[in-house]
């Protein structure tokens, strides 16, 4: 497909289990964004690569979320040991090179019980 | 942190009816975006602005780059049903290098036939 893919597009897990979410960039898009949004608010940042290196991880919350990029294309965010405040509709967006466009895909929506 | 201020935070037209919506932020911005999103989908890009002043237009719908760069504005006009949906301001600052966008709470435009 010629946008940004997400998988899986629901996701329900047990509070305390592991879960990964998987990103698809945009072919060439060498910049990738995570965002998570809760309900009735905006898209707030947790971490962005350029290439292969998180370039920023300041929106990470704590160290149970950790995201990786090995091969400069896909990406997964990994939450560990989930708690029912990590349910949210979890964005991946990408740019060409970065500085201005980022095109989002359709979401995870997580929810943990 | 950075934040800002979107407003109306609803907006209930008739169709055929000009809208507009603005977000305001207390530090400055070096891009400002504009996004749509309907419900169970990522946000899609509208506009893109990158110069104060800067004015740019998509097809029915405006964007302003305020010349403060605290501030940005989005027009709609003649509104048809299809317009429906949440509209979200996302501003980046490239402040220490970083390219995350902090999105505002969105304004929820309900368009009547």
């Amino acid at each position: 497909g010629a946008g940004v893919s997400q998988t899986p597009s629901n996701k329900v897990t047990e509070k305390g289990k592991y879960v990964e979410l998987r990103c698809d960039p945009i072919s060439g898009h060498t910049a990738l964004y995570w965002y998570r949004q809760s309900l009735g608010q905006g898209p707030e940042f947790l971490i962005y690569f350029q290439g292969t290196g998180a370039a920023d991880d300041s929106g990470l919350p704590n160290d149970r979320f950790f995201a990786v990029r090995p091969e400069g294309s896909v990406s997964t965010l990994k939450i560990q040991r989930t708690e029912r405040g990590d349910s949210a509709v979890y964005l991946c967006a990408s740019s060409l090179t970065g500085g201005g466009k980022q095109y989002f895909g359709p979401g995870t929506r997580l929810t943990v019980t | 942190g950075q934040q800002l201020n979107q407003s109306p935070q609803s907006m209930f037209i008739q169709e055929g009816e000009d809208v507009s919506m603005n977000c305001t932020s207390s530090s400055i911005f070096n891009t400002w975006l504009w996004y749509k999103q309907d419900p169970g989908e990522g946000p899609v890009l509208l506009i893109a602005l990158y110069k104060a002043g800067e004015l740019t237009s998509n097809g029915r719908l405006t964007a302003q780059f305020g010349i403060t760069r605290k501030d940005s504005f989005l027009n709609i006009s003649a509104s048809i049903p299809s317009d429906v949906g949440i509209y979200f301001c996302a501003g980046q600052s490239l402040q220490g290098g970083s390219e995350k966008l902090v999105f505002g709470k969105g304004t929820k435009l309900t368009v009547n036939p």
